[in-house]
């Protein structure tokens, strides 16, 4: 399976910033998705990020909150802006998924917000 | 709407065997599968479902029953190590994934 990096994999950040969260893949994939894991709960999907398109985003999130970049097959950005407390959580990248195969995730990254 | 269903939290003994149970209501359904997620780790693939039956894997056997909306992991022969959550999602009509709230397996010696 792909080698999926994720930076940073800890921050700490006051309330009103924004922080911008990397993901790399070892090899070209058409699908990457964002997601928030808050603390004792399930993954909830933010955006699915296409190569050459605008990201998808779910109920409840929107673009301006939650800007992604997918300038090529192996690299996304999230971006977390005007954070508050509430937005502390665990966010994660994964690829793969589709017909049969499963999606793959990065180390994650734990954002806390002051 | 589209629900995943699974024990919030199940308690085992080392070198005992557990089933943790998923139940599933999906918008059309292209296959489920098991991950597990160590503490303050990402989720880890574990297995995938798409036919009836059994799945075995080592240690780990995945069933699925279509017909009935169910599945169940099986961990046999359970070691400390094994102490995580397990979370169920099942891929619906769009192969977007419907994702469980997770069982919380601590095993105990």
């Amino acid at each position: 399976s792909a080698v999926i990096s994720q930076k940073p994999s800890r921050d700490i950040c006051q309330r009103g910033t924004s922080l911008t969260i990397q993901c790399q893949v070892d090899s070209q994939v058409t699908m990457m998705f964002w997601y928030r894991q808050q603390p004792g709960q399930s993954l909830t999907l933010i955006a699915t990020a296409n190569q050459g398109s605008e990201a998808t985003y779910e109920s409840g999130f929107v673009i301006d909150k939650f800007p992604i970049s997918r300038p090529n097959l192996t690299f996304s950005t999230l971006t977390v802006s005007n954070m508050s407390p509430e937005d502390s959580s665990i966010y994660l990248c994964s690829v793969g998924g589709g017909s049969n195969q499963p999606q793959h995730f990065g180390d994650g990254t734990r954002l806390s917000i002051l | 709407g589209q629900n995943i269903d699974q024990p919030t939290e199940m308690t085992a003994t080392e070198g005992a065997i557990v089933q943790i149970n998923c139940t599933y209501q999906t918008s059309g359904f292209n296959g489920l599968f098991w991950y597990q997620q160590h503490a303050g780790e990402a989720p880890t693939f574990l297995s995938y479902n798409v036919l009836d039956g059994l799945e075995e894997k080592g240690r780990f056997s995945s069933f699925l029953s279509r017909s009935k909306g169910y599945s169940y992991l099986l961990l046999k022969e359970l070691q400390m190590k094994d102490s995580a959550s397990y979370l169920c999602a099942a891929l619906d009509s769009n192969y977007q994934l419907i994702w469980g709230a997770g069982t919380k397996l601590i095993i105990k010696p």
